[in-house]
């Protein structure tokens, strides 16, 4: 059975820090593509970042580019997200995704969400 | 960027009748085309992918269908665990975006 455990999520200033983490099982993580997407308060789905399979190409949506850095360690199965400079926009549950191919493909699986609030 | 519109926002069904939902999409995707459901406090979870393949485990009364820019979920008969919330999804390029969703809420 295919697991995501997101965690690392909670009440940060804005100009600051914080780094989700994912933790993946039931499948192996080397070999797929994963991504981090959000939803802020009553909204939609937004996708934040995407990292392939080993972790060489990495993609961002224009709204965190240059603020967000993804990360993944294949050696213990967990997805990062390193969230820097956060704005009160930021504030969204976080989901870490399994993508269905090693590059790219729609959201197989998706963990439970991990909540960020960006408020002084 | 290839923008998703969908279509209604909401739509209001009776248990039993048919639904159907519309995603068009602002530039061609081919058949990189996905739809996912969310229940309120929930995950969203994948039902459709390809346009037309339903996911593991998904019942019969989800189909998908369309092509190039204009996508269609029909639910044959709504059960009342299909109340819920449906996005679409391009995945042909980046950015990967999400159509703004339609709520399908009871009659």
């Amino acid at each position: 059975e295919v697991r995501l455990v997101e965690f690392g999520g909670g009440l940060v200033q804005p100009g600051g820090s914080l780094r989700l983490s994912c933790a993946a099982s039931g499948f192996t993580f080397s070999d797929y593509a994963m991504s981090w997407v959000r939803q802020a308060p009553g909204k939609g789905l937004e996708w934040v970042s995407t990292a392939t399979a080993n972790g060489d190409i990495t993609t961002f949506a224009d709204a965190v580019k240059g603020r967000f850095t993804i990360s993944r360690d294949n050696s213990v199965n967990t997805l990062y997200l390193q969230m820097t400079s956060l704005r009160t926009e930021d504030t969204a549950v976080y989901y870490c995704a399994k993508r269905s191919t090693a590059v790219n493909g729609h959201f197989e699986y998706w963990g439970q969400g991990t909540l960020v609030t960006v408020s002084s | 960027e290839i923008v998703m519109t969908q279509s209604p926002a909401t739509l209001s069904v009776s248990p039993g009748e048919r639904a159907t939902l519309s995603c068009r999409a602002s530039l061609g995707v081919s058949g990189y085309l996905a739809w996912y459901q969310q229940k309120p406090g929930q995950a969203p979870r994948l039902l459709i992918y390809g346009a037309s393949t339903r996911a593991t485990g998904i019942p019969a009364r989800f189909s998908g269908s369309g092509s190039g820019t204009e996508f269609t979920l029909t639910i044959s008969s709504l059960q009342s665990e299909d109340f819920a919330v449906y996005y679409c999804q391009q995945y042909n390029r980046w950015p990967l975006n999400f159509g703004g969703g339609t709520k399908v809420e009871i009659k």
